[in-house]
């Protein structure tokens, strides 16, 4: 089966930095890959996707890499505010939309 | 656009009693998720409905837990005696377009089970 696993359990940045949150798969037959933001009290809010057939996708300040050969993604945040104060997860697929998520990071930004 | 709504938003009770969870999806989304996420934990996903059948209930502990979606809407969560390890939150989760894996699935808030 899949497992997901994410680099670091904490952290901080200063307000304004950007900030860059490390992933790991082990299905190298994944084919989707969701970054959610959970902050307190509230379910996980889809942030930003990207397939396999990518390898970079941009959104509104934030930027998804995927890197097929060591299956590894990363989410950077760019000028990082205290409103993105969270915990981040990112989940991967193999197909039938079954998702399977990390431990998830939780970043800490410092004013 | 409403999102997933869940109720209760906090239930405590003690081992060996009875609770339910009730969703309702996005309005149009065919399939419903529940899933289980212990403090510290990532959501683990522990049924999947498309419509009003099952899809996955792979790691629903079947002995006391049971889900329905009679309509193919709203759905139930129950479980049945309750265990001290079952405390977590329990997350409803939808999605519009069935058995793509692309599809984004968009979250409830939870309901937060404490039990003593």
């Amino acid at each position: 089966g899949e497992s997901v696993g994410l680099h670091l359990p904490t952290l901080s940045v200063q307000e304004g930095d950007n900030s860059i949150i490390n992933c790991a798969y082990s299905n190298s037959a994944s084919d989707y890959f969701i970054w959610y933001k959970q902050e307190s009290g509230k379910g996980p809010q889809f942030i930003i996707d990207i397939r396999s057939n990518m390898d970079k996708r941009q959104g509104q300040r934030v930027t998804v890499l995927l890197n097929k050969t060591v299956k590894h993604l990363s989410l950077q945040i760019a000028a990082t505010q205290p409103g993105d104060s969270a915990v981040y997860f990112c989940a991967a697929t193999g197909g039938g939309n079954k998702l399977t998520f990390g431990t998830g990071t939780q970043l800490k930004v410092e004013l | 656009e409403a999102g997933v709504a869940q109720s209760p938003r906090y239930k405590i009770i003690e081992k060996r009693q009875s609770v339910a969870f009730w969703c309702n999806p996005i309005s149009g989304h065919a399939t419903l998720y529940w899933y289980q996420q212990i403090l510290g934990q990532g959501p683990k996903l522990l049924i999947q409905f498309q419509n009003n059948g099952v899809v996955d209930d792979s790691q629903l502990p079947k002995d006391r837990f049971s889900a329905e979606r009679l309509k193919g809407v709203d759905s139930t969560l129950k479980i049945q005696p309750a265990k001290l390890e079952d405390s977590a939150v329990y997350l409803c989760a939808s999605s519009l377009v069935p058995g793509i894996s692309t599809d984004t699935q968009y979250f409830g808030p939870g309901t937060r089970l404490t039990v003593l």
